[in-house]
């Protein structure tokens, strides 16, 4: 099946450093990856659409000037949270959707990377 | 307005069958799709249904029936490890996956 690789696995870092995370489809192209967070025994919460060459789309009340994404190639999608606080710290997942027309142009997930901010 | 409807929680008998339901209202609908998602981990796909009826893979099946916007996910045999939350999720007109809240299932040996 399709693999979604996400490294960090897990960071921890200081309040009012950025951090990188990197998502990667590693068997299959995704013109179109997904950022997601979630908090504890929350659902997941739409983020951003990450478009292979062109800006990403934010959803309402995401700042872009704080997550900054980046799609690259049609492999790889970061996101990078700036000047992070202790209200970051979550789950945050990507997903990558797989259009080659197979299992009907379903999304494999990363599996996550848990930001602590201290 | 979108919404998904599922169960916050349920709990089943190891070896036992449970069906989890999930119904929807969206704008549009392009597919369903089920979720499983152990604490601490990224969900992993487990199924789509994009026409009226069953699919079955191994001991887990999903149903599907559009014009009643519902779908369940069945689980037979379960075992220990089938204890996690089940996501629903709909594709609506725009391509965006709508989620569901989740299930969280319990399984007692």
């Amino acid at each position: 099946g399709a693999v979604v690789s996400q490294h960090p696995s897990r960071v921890i870092c200081k309040s009012g450093t950025s951090v990188k995370i990197e998502c990667r489809s590693l068997d299959f192209q995704a013109t179109t990856m997904f950022w997601y967070r979630q908090f504890p025994k929350q659902s997941l919460m739409l983020m951003a659409t990450s478009n292979e060459g062109s800006k990403a789309t934010y959803e309402q009340g995401v700042e872009k000037d704080k997550f900054l994404i980046n799609h690259a190639s049609l492999t790889l999608s970061t996101l990078t949270v700036t000047s992070a606080h202790p209200e970051d710290s979550s789950f945050y997942i990507c997903s990558a959707r797989d259009s080659s027309g197979g299992d009907a142009d379903t999304q494999y997930f990363g599996p996550g990377t848990r930001l602590t901010v201290l | 307005g979108q919404n998904i409807d599922q169960p916050t929680e349920m709990t089943a008998t190891e070896g036992a069958i449970v069906q989890i339901n999930c119904t929807y209202q969206t704008s549009g609908f392009n597919g369903l799709f089920w979720y499983q998602q152990h604490a601490g981990e990224a969900p992993t796909f487990l199924s789509y249904n994009v026409l009226d009826g069953l699919e079955e893979k191994g001991r887990f099946s999903s149903f599907l029936s559009r014009s009643k916007g519902y779908s369940y996910l069945l689980l037979k045999e379960l075992q220990m490890k089938d204890s996690a939350s089940y996501l629903c999720a709909v594709r609506d007109s725009n391509y965006q996956l709508i989620w569901g809240a989740g299930t969280k299932l319990i399984i007692k040996p």
